[in-house]
């Protein structure tokens, strides 16, 4: 019973190249959200994807950041030219989407941008 | 704009002893409250889901409530294993269906 998998777990990059992350929900969970965490602060809310669709996206940056979920593969949240202020864990978690159930996350991926 | 306070920031308790961490919250219409427990390096894990004021929820040594205005994480003789952040998040009515996350209670159980 496989939970919430992202991958990298780590990813370095330069300023100015692109990071994606991956993110496979858990069994049977058709709605996807990502998260991002910053130092000293809590997880802010960025994008909510059901399959083939971008549901709510006010949490993400209007420049430079993408998300999908497509019909088949894992949802994958893409940042172009990368800032040193996008330092973050970016944390995914996934529901069953049915009204109150509980968002249940991965472990994250956390980004380093040299 | 939803808004949640948690309450202290650290807390540092001895083996046994019993004490609460606080969530207070400002939503327009409250679809759910959640608590997560988070350790170093890990993801949130999922503890309690409340829903309306005067509801309770009970997990091991763990139990929440929920008023109106705040919800309570209770904890009971404590063990060095409940060390963790604790967080607190709230969904609301307003369409919306990403969580909002206070910044978390520190929370250190000394043997």
């Amino acid at each position: 019973n496989a939970g919430v998998m992202q991958n990298p777990r780590h990813l370095v990059r330069r300023r100015g190249q692109e990071a994606r992350l991956r993110c496979s929900p858990m069994k049977g969970h058709s709605h996807v959200y990502w998260y991002r965490q910053l130092p000293e602060e809590g997880l802010k809310f960025m994008v909510y994807l059901q399959k083939e669709n971008i549901i709510d996206e006010s949490g993400m940056p209007k420049e430079r950041f993408s998300a999908e979920f497509p019909k088949e593969g894992p949802s994958i949240l893409r940042i172009q030219q990368v800032v040193r202020g996008d330092s973050a864990a970016y944390f995914c978690a996934s529901s069953q989407g049915d009204v109150n159930q509980p968002q249940h996350f991965g472990d994250g991926t956390r980004l380093s941008i040299l | 704009e939803d808004q949640v306070t948690q309450s202290p920031e650290a807390l540092r308790l001895q083996e046994g002893e019993s004490s609460s961490l606080n969530c207070s919250y400002t939503v327009s219409g409250l679809r759910g409250l959640f608590w997560y427990r988070q350790d170093p390096g890990k993801g949130p894990e999922f503890l309690f889901t409340l829903y309306s004021a005067g509801e309770e929820k009970e997990k091991e040594r763990l139990k929440a409530t929920l008023t109106k205005k705040e919800s309570f994480l209770h904890i009971t003789a404590p063990k060095p294993e409940d060390s963790a952040t604790y967080l607190c998040a709230v969904q609301s009515g307003g369409g919306a269906d990403g969580l909002t996350f206070g910044k978390g209670t520190h929370l250190i159980i000394q043997p």
